[in-house]
């Protein structure tokens, strides 16, 4: 069985600061792993995803992520965090059938000025 | 190019009445989800369908929910009858073919509904 485990639901960092979000997964088999954000009133976008290349993944908006197989985890990072970056994030995991998709709970970042 | 379409973007019923939620996925797009998200349980899959047909519906809540695809451009979810609940942003997603890769999800805006 699947399931995806994000360690704090509210993170609040300072405009210009380091940006980390944590993602455990669970799965039986090799995972395929996103990230997704949500601004207000919209619907979810994809930010990247991990399929087993490279384990460090780039994506949209200089975010990225590293896959660590022995920690089952996939941390979201920016070095440097925008005002526009304020939003809820969301960690996935597909298993083989792409088509299922599981998300976890959700954290939302807040950038102070 | 369009994104996923969904109407209404809000909707507002009593208890009892029937809802009826409508989207249309991308063009070319072969698979499409429908997700309900609320505070209390997050993301949820109720449904998906690939090439109009219903593949897993075993997320769907009870039998007051049903969901159809008629073709390969429309898709409805229908509460009926609605129950307080029910209150929650419903999304439809689209994804377009894997050909061997993984795919990813492109989600409309989603429709709130609230039952009072």
């Amino acid at each position: 069985a699947q399931s995806v485990t994000q360690l704090g639901s509210h993170v609040s960092v300072s405009e210009g600061a380091l940006v980390l979000l944590r993602c455990n997964y669970s799965s039986s088999v090799p995972p395929y792993l996103f990230w997704y954000v949500q601004y207000p009133n919209q619907g979810l976008q994809l930010l990247l995803k991990y399929t087993s290349a490279a384990t460090l993944v780039k994506g949209i908006n200089g975010f990225e992520a590293e896959f660590k197989k022995s920690e089952t985890s996939f941390h979201l990072t920016k070095p440097s965090a925008h005002m526009s970056d304020a939003a809820e994030y969301f960690c996935a995991v597909s298993e083989g059938n792409f088509n299922k998709f599981y998300f976890g709970s959700g954290t939302k970042l807040n950038v102070k000025p | 190019d369009a994104g996923v379409i969904q109407s209404p973007r809000h909707e507002v019923t009593e208890m009892g009445q029937e809802v009826t939620l409508r989207c249309k996925p991308i063009s070319g797009h072969d698979y499409l989800f429908w997700y309900r998200q609320t505070m209390m349980r997050g993301l949820e899959l109720l449904i998906y369908f690939n090439n109009n047909v219903p593949i897993d519906d075993s997320g769907m809540p009870e039998d007051r929910f049903s969901a159809k695809m008629p073709n390969a451009s429309f898709s409805t979810l229908k509460i009926q009858p609605s129950e307080p609940r029910d209150s929650a942003v419903y999304f439809c997603a689209s994804s377009p073919p894997s050909r061997g890769d993984t795919g990813e999800l492109f989600f409309g805006e989603g429709s709130r509904l609230t039952v009072l």
